[in-house]
This record gives structure tokens, sequence and C-alpha cells, in this order.
């Protein structure tokens, strides 16, 4: 079955410009989770979203935002990008909160 | 907040030798993930531990949980080049089943052939 599917699997953008990275879950998985990967801070929690509803959020700025779409699809946002957005952000999904696969993720560049 | 801890962050070892990583809970936990990350990839899910004391094998790898459910342990016997990345163990941040994990800092290993 096909994978956790990022796209696009990289972005440059300007400070201040706004982003919208997409993710498509495993066929059948209604939760979907999004991570920041950076050297410093490592893996953090953004948010996740299950049947379009967003069920648990991190610690991030309103900057950052998400939706779920009814096919489980989902989208974040990030609003006026900071040079500190630069990171790998993850998508990852599950079925019954067993074990997440993770998206290839999407390198954001902000200069 | 709730945290979780991992040392070594860094492990240089020879071929052939073992290898081990250990991660900290400051919370009990419902259960503990284990992931790994090759250079240039994503994390790719190796294992959930649910039960206090569980021991779980997979080939050269074993993972074991805690009797307080607050901390685990991954051992690699005999690492071979292809053991190398980074491991990440990652807890539930509410709910058992939510897809909120806590991550660790990550264990990288380097195998030396």
């Amino acid at each position: 079955k096909a994978g956790v599917t990022q796209t696009p699997r990289y972005l440059i953008k300007t400070r201040g410009q706004q982003v919208t990275l997409s993710c498509s879950p495993i066929s059948g998985h209604r939760s979907v989770s999004w991570y920041q990967q950076t050297p410093g801070q490592g893996l953090q929690f953004l948010f996740e979203y299950f049947s379009e509803t967003q069920r648990n959020k991190g610690n991030f700025p309103g900057r950052f935002s998400g939706r779920q779409f009814s096919n489980s699809r989902s989208e974040m946002n990030v609003s006026t990008l900071e040079l500190g957005d630069s990171a790998l952000y993850l998508c990852a999904s599950s079925l019954q909160g067993y074990g997440y696969t993770f998206g290839s993720g999407t390198r954001l560049t902000v200069v | 907040g709730q945290q979780v801890m991992q040392i070594p962050q860094y492990q240089h070892v020879q071929e052939g030798e073992d290898f081990t990583t250990y991660c900290n809970s400051s919370t009990t936990l419902s259960n503990i993930q284990w992931y790994k990350q090759r250079p240039g990839g994503h994390p790719v899910f190796l294992i959930q531990l649910v039960k206090s004391g569980e021991v779980k094998k997979q080939k050269r790898l074993t993972f074991q949980f805690g009797e307080a459910k607050k901390n685990s342990s991954l051992h690699i016997t005999a690492t071979q080049t292809t053991d190398v990345g980074t491991y990440f163990c990652a807890g539930p941040g509410g709910s058992s089943n939510t897809g909120k994990l806590i991550f660790g800092q990550g264990t990288t290993l380097q195998v030396k052939p």
C-alpha cells in the first residue's frame, strides 16, 4: 500500500511569506499528526487531526495552523514566516494509534 | 511539562560491538514507541511496548519497558553498518491513542566498519 505522501519535498520562502504543506495519509488512516524537526529542538509535535477535527495541539504560535479534509488529507499552514521556521516538517498517520508512519517530510528553508 | 530524555546523545562503535540507548520519561507512560531515522531520512516505526517490564526482540534488537513504565531501553547486539542512524523513543503526550508523541532527543549511532 502507498505510504504517507508529503508535498512539496523542498521549499524556499522569504521571511514574511506564508506557506502551505500537504500530507496524504495511508488509505484508511484517520489520524494525521504534524511534527517539526530541527537540529536544536529535535522532533516537536505541532498538531493532530482526527476525522477533520483538531484533537491535539502543541506549543507553537498561532502562525501555525492546519486542517484535515473529509478524505483525511491534511494541510498545514505557516503564516508570516520567520527564519526560525526553517525545518523539516513531518506528517505521520496511524490507524489505531499503534505506531505512526511518517512521510518523507517537507524541507522548508526561510531566507 | 512532560519530558522524555535519551542518553547518550551520540555513540560510535566498531562493527560487531553492542549498543544500548536509554530513555527516561518524567511521567508514567501508557506505552513507549521506538523509531529509527537514517541520515537524510524520516523516522520509521520500530516497535511499541505497552506492558510493565515488557521485553520484545526483533532479530538483533531488544527493547525493554521498565517496571514503573517510566523508562525504556534499546539494545543492539553485534552492530552492523546498516544500524547507522538516530534512534528515538517517544511516549504519548496525552491519551494513549492520540497522535501527540513526545520524542526524546535521540541517540545517533555511528558504526565503524
